[in-house]
């Protein structure tokens, strides 16, 4: 099975800065590859899909790119409600696998 | 609106089974797949498994194979998903996910229901 692996697992900014956060596979996956958003307490929300397509309603500060087996979510001015764990999945085949999560929080 | 809603909070003793719904609204129910995902207390997302609404077949996460069991019952557009053998180590939020439509399962998950918490204790 292909394995998710996820860097920094854990990281505090201040608001206004740019995060990055990446994402491996250990096989390629073409593009096959959602990051999702989960705030404390709440359900995951899809922010990414197709590792670059922006899904509706979510702030243009969100961005991904990457192909293959790197690939990177980028929040170009982080806001404080931006706080919450990420979590990047492969969709090309089962298992469905999920990354680790990277928890953000503001400094 | 699309709208996934599951059943309620669960207490299980170890070695029993829980059942789980996911009540589907909103789009034709048996055209698109639909995942089980759990997360246990402070930990990251698991893979349970896929089931497709339109003929039933499933497939399960290689670790959960021979408990699980996931199901559908296409008049009332609700999926299922039982699993048996309880340990602690199952005590989590069991979530469904819309997935990919019938045309291919390749798909993110959106949206999931609001989840479901599973305690298992004696």
């Amino acid at each position: 099975d292909i394995q998710m692996t996820q860097s920094p697992s854990s990281l505090s900014a201040s608001v206004g800065d740019r995060v990055t956060i990446t994402c491996r596979a250990s096989q390629g996956i073409s593009n096959y590859l959602a990051w999702y958003q989960q705030k404390p307490g709440r359900v995951p929300n899809v922010l990414i899909y197709a590792a670059s397509t922006l899904q509706s309603g979510v702030p243009s500060r969100f961005s991904g790119s990457g192909s293959g087996t790197d690939f990177t979510l980028t929040i170009s001015s982080l806001q404080p409600e931006d706080v919450a764990t990420y979590y990047c999945q492969k969709y090309n085949s089962a298992p469905f696998t999920f990354g680790p999560g990277t928890k953000v929080d503001i400094k | 609106q699309v709208q996934l809603v599951q059943s309620g909070a669960e207490v299980k003793k170890p070695g029993a089974s829980v059942k789980v719904s996911c009540k589907a609204s909103g789009y034709t129910f048996i055209r698109y797949y639909m995942h089980w995902v759990r997360q246990a207390p402070g930990q990251g997302l698991e893979w349970m498994g896929i089931i497709d609404p339109s003929g039933g077949s499933t497939s399960y996460a290689q670790m959960l194979q021979g408990r699980v069991t996931m199901t559908r019952d296409t008049s009332t557009t609700t999926v299922y998903m039982e699993l048996s053998s309880l340990t602690s180590d199952d005590t989590a939020v069991y979530y469904c996910a819309r997935g990919g439509s019938y045309r291919s399962f390749i798909s993110w998950f959106d949206p999931w229901g609001q989840g479901t918490l599973v305690t298992v204790s004696s």
